[in-house]
């Protein structure tokens, strides 16, 4: 199967704009999608289909892609975006998750 | 309110087996695929398996195919992991997770279950 590749960690400035990269072959070809996961807490989507918000999710989320590599960018970031983030997509044999970026707003 | 609740963790030896069931509320259940996704202490993310609406067709990672089996009662919205053969490294939090139509994207999950397997 194939892989998704994240940064561990990465960290942003309080109000500053951060994005968070996922890598991988399977990207070329199935849309990725991203999840947060606070401390303690299930995971929740935050964008689908490349750059979809599901209701309820602030616009200051927001999907990209280019070749192999998704990108979510969160603009004017806030202490309650803290949190694990995970990309995810389709693969060959079913369904990958990247290791996911530990975020801290600084 | 859309709601999914699993039970069935616990602590296992070894080998041993252990059913988890996912009961789902507030949407139409057997209109969307649903999901399982497990997290190991201190990791990330794990995608287990998915099945169909109707549970035709069903899916496995390739770390529980043969050993995990997933099914669905849609008279009673209620999604199911039958787990056998279990080993240390499928010890982990479980969580159901409702597929939107057509993608991977899992916009509704549950709080989990979690599974201990040790002698």
């Amino acid at each position: 199967s194939s892989e998704l590749t994240q940064d561990p960690a990465v960290s942003v400035a309080l109000g500053q704009t951060v994005r968070i990269t996922c890598q991988g072959d399977s990207l070329r070809t199935y849309s990725a999608n991203w999840y947060q996961q606070r401390p303690g807490q299930a995971p929740v989507l935050v964008i689908y289909g490349e750059n979809n918000r599901p209701s309820g999710i602030p616009d200051r989320f927001s999907g990209s892609t280019s070749g192999n590599t998704a990108s979510l960018t969160i603009t004017g970031a806030q202490a309650g975006d803290e949190a694990d983030y995970y990309c995810n997509s389709r693969d060959s044999s079913g369904v990958v998750f990247g290791g996911g970026t530990k975020l801290t707003v600084l | 309110e859309v709601q999914l609740l699993e039970s069935g963790g616990g602590l296992v030896q070894p080998g041993g087996s252990l059913r988890l069931s996912c009961a789902a509320s507030g949407f139409t259940f057997t209109s969307y695929a649903m999901t399982w996704v497990r997290q190991a202490p201190g990791k990330g993310l794990e995608w287990v398996s998915t099945i169909s609406g109707s549970g035709a067709s069903t899916y496995y990672a390739d770390s529980v195919k043969g050993r995990f089996t997933i099914s669905r009662d849609n008279s009673k919205n209620t999604l199911y992991l039958q787990m056998n053969s279990l080993r240390a490294e499928d010890t982990a939090v479980y969580h159901c997770a409702k597929d939107l139509v057509g993608t991977p994207a899992f916009d509704i999950w549950g709080q989990g279950t979690t599974v201990t397997v040790s002698s």
